[in-house]
């Protein structure tokens, strides 16, 4: 099966400076890629995805990239702010089968 | 759109009994629900995966006996977590996809057992 690691585990930034989460994944089937921010006790938000056949998405303070030779993506947080506190999950999935593989999440702190 | 509506979102039980949690899709239809559970400062781990009219796929590790689900139709699923323990308490959240709009989760359920 799909085997998605996440680095790094906490992140701590002061506001206004950048963030960048890393994952990695193994099953090459693995063709969309969304990232989730989970406040404490909450569901988990979507912010961002991407599908294998893009490179690199934007939207606004967040960016994501893809790396399908590599078998990596990143999470991109611009002039980060306080709110953007949370854990964030990678996570891999095989659009047909449905199937989510999680990161094992990044605590990140933004200090004001 | 596309909600998936969780309930109960807290519940605190005694050892032994049994809690069902709910995750009805609210204004599309969900033919497959899929079942995560989290502990603490930890992801969120696939236990299984529900399709309307059939039998639920269950992830290694995973007691179906324990862990009863039922897809009675389009719109609701149900999570029974039978005869509890104490190291059944977590955060239990399904998610159902929607196609091309990609997956909406539920809000999720503290279960606590004491």
């Amino acid at each position: 099966g799909e085997n998605v690691e996440q680095h790094p585990s906490t992140l701590s930034v002061q506001e206004g400076d950048s963030a960048v989460i890393k994952c990695t994944y193994s099953d090459s089937a693995s063709n969309y890629f969304p990232w989730y921010k989970q406040e404490l006790g909450k569901r988990p938000q979507l912010i961002i995805d991407i599908r294998s056949n893009v490179g690199e998405k934007k939207d606004q303070r967040i960016a994501v990239t893809l790396n399908k030779t590599a078998k990596h993506f990143s999470l991109h947080i611009t002039e980060t702010q306080p709110e953007d506190s949370a854990v964030y999950f990678c996570a891999a999935v095989e659009y047909n089968f449905n199937k989510f593989y999680f990161g094992s999440g990044t605590k990140l702190n933004v200090k004001p | 759109g596309a909600v998936v509506s969780q309930h109960p979102s807290r519940v605190i039980c005694k050892s032994g009994t049994s809690v069902k949690i709910e995750c009805r899709s609210l204004d599309f239809q969900a033919t497959t629900m899929f079942w995560y559970r989290q502990f603490p400062k930890q992801s969120l781990m696939l236990m299984a995966t529900s399709n309307e009219g059939s039998k639920a796929t269950y992830e290694q590790g995973v007691e179906k006996d324990k862990f009863l689900i039922n897809h009675a139709s389009l719109t609701l699923s149900t999570l029974t977590v039978t005869s509890a323990h104490p190291e059944d308490s977590s955060f239990y959240i399904c998610s159902a996809p929607r196609g091309n709009y990609g997956y909406t989760f539920g809000s999720g359920t503290r279960l606590t057992v004491v």
